[in-house]
């Protein structure tokens, strides 16, 4: 099993709203990533855990707010978002606390904020 | 910093090889990764190779590394339809103790039947 699950696969939601984004993986793996993509353009690191601790944070806006409550799961919390935050949200995870060559992604939730 | 080049566009006859190009700046790379993104998809792994290797190949897919002059490539033999996507390489380099991947922009292969 090499698959990262995401849901939702899709997600509208207003810049009042809160709402979450999950992640999951059951590789064992120890490293689990928050990237954004935007149309046409490469993926953006947002957050890497590395054993369920944040190690590191992109300079990302409070709205957006990670949890790993356990070495499988990932979540991102959402809330007042704006519309530029619509994106495609990717997750990833590998082996240890680094991308030592089984990185892996999600099929991304595809997020519109209206 | 680091910075990961690629050509935006790639347009292929089907059953022709394919090369997709990439150079990369930092020189203390230890992994490189080629990465396939359909439309609305999320990111797949196609491989990756260890920086002290020069060649690395599977099935359709042959990797090869200049380390000296920081060159990475994909070629695909026998290009088809289903191969057109875009092509991400990407280089991991330690970070604050995690190896953290820089992307290129990624590469358009259009495959013509």
């Amino acid at each position: 099993d090499t698959e990262v699950t995401q849901t939702p696969k899709h997600l509208v939601m207003g810049m009042t709203n809160k709402k979450s984004l999950k992640c999951e993986q059951h590789m064992g793996h120890r490293a689990m990533y928050w990237y954004k993509q935007k149309a046409k353009k490469p993926p953006e690191l947002m957050f890497v855990y590395s054993y369920e601790k944040l190690s590191i944070n992109e300079s990302v806006p409070s709205r957006f707010s990670p949890e790993c409550p356990n070495s499988s799961l990932l979540n991102l919390h959402l809330h007042a978002l704006q519309p530029e935050d619509s994106a495609l949200y990717l997750c990833a995870s590998s082996r240890l606390g680094r991308f030592d060559g089984e990185a892996f992604f999600g099929q991304g939730t595809r997020l519109t904020v209206v | 910093g680091e910075d990961v080049e690629q050509s935006l566009f790639l347009s292929v006859r089907e059953g022709d090889s394919s090369v997709i190009n990439c150079t990369y700046t930092d020189s203390s790379s230890t992994y490189l990764y080629w990465y396939k993104q359909e439309p609305g998809a999320g990111l797949q792994l196609l491989t990756y190779i260890f920086s002290n290797m020069d060649m690395k190949q599977d099935q359709r897919l042959t990797v090869l590394l200049n380390k000296k002059d920081k060159h990475l490539s994909l070629r695909i033999a026998d290009t088809q339809t289903g191969d057109s996507a875009i092509y991400f390489c990407a280089e991991a380099s330690v970070t604050g103790g995690s190896y953290i991947p820089t992307f290129g922009r990624g590469t358009s292969l259009i495959v013509h039947p």
